[in-house]
């Protein structure tokens, strides 16, 4: 069964660092983008950025560049969203999800991940 | 970024009733389009792909259309395990941009 398990929730302190995890299983981890997507409590989806796990190409909104770090072990079939200082506003859930890589228009997600909520709060 | 617009934000319907919601893209994006449902505590679900594509395994009461900037996605019957948040989202370039999601009520 194709799927991507995702870490637990967390709760943090502001000022904190974290790293949450999403491993993907049963296809090849190497040949799909695997994507981060943040939705803020009662708030709607926000395209975080996107990781190649076969040669660590990534590729980030605007909106989260210098905010978060992507990255991937492709050894252990498994993608990382990382902060170095988390913040009260960081308080959302994280889904990751999978995208082919067929420079066309199937290049959608197809699968998610459960998701991970993230707590920052003093 | 391109921007995604749905129309309704939300509706109510019935049991029964077909239902149309649409997306708008602030530029072309020919059929770089998927749509996704979620319910309530629960993770995205993926619908459609290339604007009209059904994923694996999605009933076909769901179908997509549209080109360009205009796209509609459409449920034929509403059902009680259909009420739910819509998106739309460009797979067209990077930042792949959502619409704000259309919440599905029951009248």
């Amino acid at each position: 069964e194709v799927q991507l398990v995702q870490s637990g929730a967390e709760v943090k302190k502001p000022g904190e660092s974290l790293k949450i995890s999403c491993k993907g299983s049963g296809y090849s981890f190497t040949s799909y983008w695997i994507g981060w997507v943040r939705q803020m409590p009662g708030k709607g989806l926000e395209w975080m950025g996107i990781i190649y796990p076969g040669d660590s190409d990534t590729r980030y909104s605007p909106s989260f560049q210098g905010q978060v770090t992507i990255s991937a072990d492709k050894s252990i079939s498994t993608a990382y969203l990382q902060w170095s200082s988390l913040k009260a506003s960081d308080t959302a859930m994280y889904y990751c999800a999978r995208q082919n890589d067929k420079a066309a228009a199937s290049d959608a997600f197809d699968i998610w991940g459960q998701g991970t909520m993230v707590t920052v709060s003093s | 970024d391109i921007q995604m617009t749905q129309s309704p934000s939300s509706l109510s319907a019935s049991v029964g009733d077909r239902v149309t919601i649409t997306c708008r893209a602030s530029q072309g994006i020919s059929n770089y389009l998927a749509w996704f449902q979620q319910k309530p505590g629960k993770a995205p679900k993926s619908l459609i792909y290339a604007a009209s594509s059904l994923q694996s395994g999605v009933p076909s009461k769901f179908s997509g259309s549209g080109s360009g900037t205009d796209f509609t996605l459409t449920i034929s019957s509403l059902q009680p395990e259909d009420f739910a948040t819509y998106y739309c989202q460009q797979v067209y370039t990077y930042p792949r941009t959502f619409g704000q999601g259309t919440k599905v009520e029951i009248k």
